[in-house]
């Protein structure tokens, strides 16, 4: 069975504060790793891609992947508000072209 | 780009008729579509993959006599719901990748809530 696997939360951090969402994936033929973000009653929408071990900054959002670890992270800086949601964490497993979706954290930064 | 349309965003029908939902990818072609079923508070739950040209592949657990799959073009797949049931009420989201690198991630629709009375 080809699990990721997120804690389900809810995290709770102040406005202003980093957020550290975290992701173990069981397949280390995934190759390619994607956070989504839901908000309630909608669907998901890209966040960050991220592929290679290391750090990827965009914004206020900074992705990291350690593969000999099978974990993937994902930091808000100045988290705010309208930062409250579920975020998903994704793998991507090339050869069979399957996304494997863990269940989500919920976020919830308070104002 | 890489925008996915899906349609109707909801719908309400009575026990035992059928729903077809529609997905399009608006700004590429795209050969592999996904179909997800979420229920409240719970995740994305892979339902089938929808292959241009050829019969959909189904996750194991979903009856495919129940969900029609069709991909009959490069833009577009639909799922149809047939005899729904109260059960069958959820929230259907689509998904397709644009093509070219194996990284591409995939790109949701906004989703088909789908409520069976």
């Amino acid at each position: 069975q080809k699990e990721v696997e997120q804690n389900s939360g809810p995290l709770s951090v102040p406005e202003g504060a980093i957020a550290s969402l975290n992701c173990t994936y069981s397949d280390r033929g995934s190759q390619s790793f994607f956070w989504y973000r839901q908000y309630s009653g909608k669907s998901p929408e890209l966040i960050m891609s991220i592929y290679s071990n290391g750090d990827k900054e965009d914004g206020r959002f900074t992705a990291q992947l350690n593969k000999a670890s099978q974990y993937v992270s994902l930091l808000i800086r100045d988290s705010q508000p309208s930062d409250s949601a579920t975020y998903l964490c994704a793998a991507h497993e090339y050869n069979f072209n399957k996304f494997y979706f863990g269940s989500g954290t919920k976020l919830n930064v308070k104002p | 780009g890489a925008v996915v349309s899906q349609h109707p965003s909801w719908v309400i029908c009575k026990s035992g008729t059928s729903v077809k939902i529609e997905c399009r990818s608006l700004d590429f072609q795209a050969t592999t579509m996904f179909w997800y079923r979420q229920f409240p508070k719970q995740s994305l739950m892979l339902m089938a993959t929808s292959n241009e040209g050829s019969k959909a592949t189904y996750e194991q657990g979903v009856e495919k006599d129940k969900f029609l799959i069709n991909h009959a073009s490069l833009t577009l797949s639909t799922l149809t719901v047939t005899s729904a049931h109260p059960e069958d009420s959820s929230f259907y989201i689509c998904s397709a990748r644009p093509p070219g690198t194996g990284n591409s991630p995939l790109h949701f629709g906004n989703g088909t809530r789908l409520t069976v009375t």
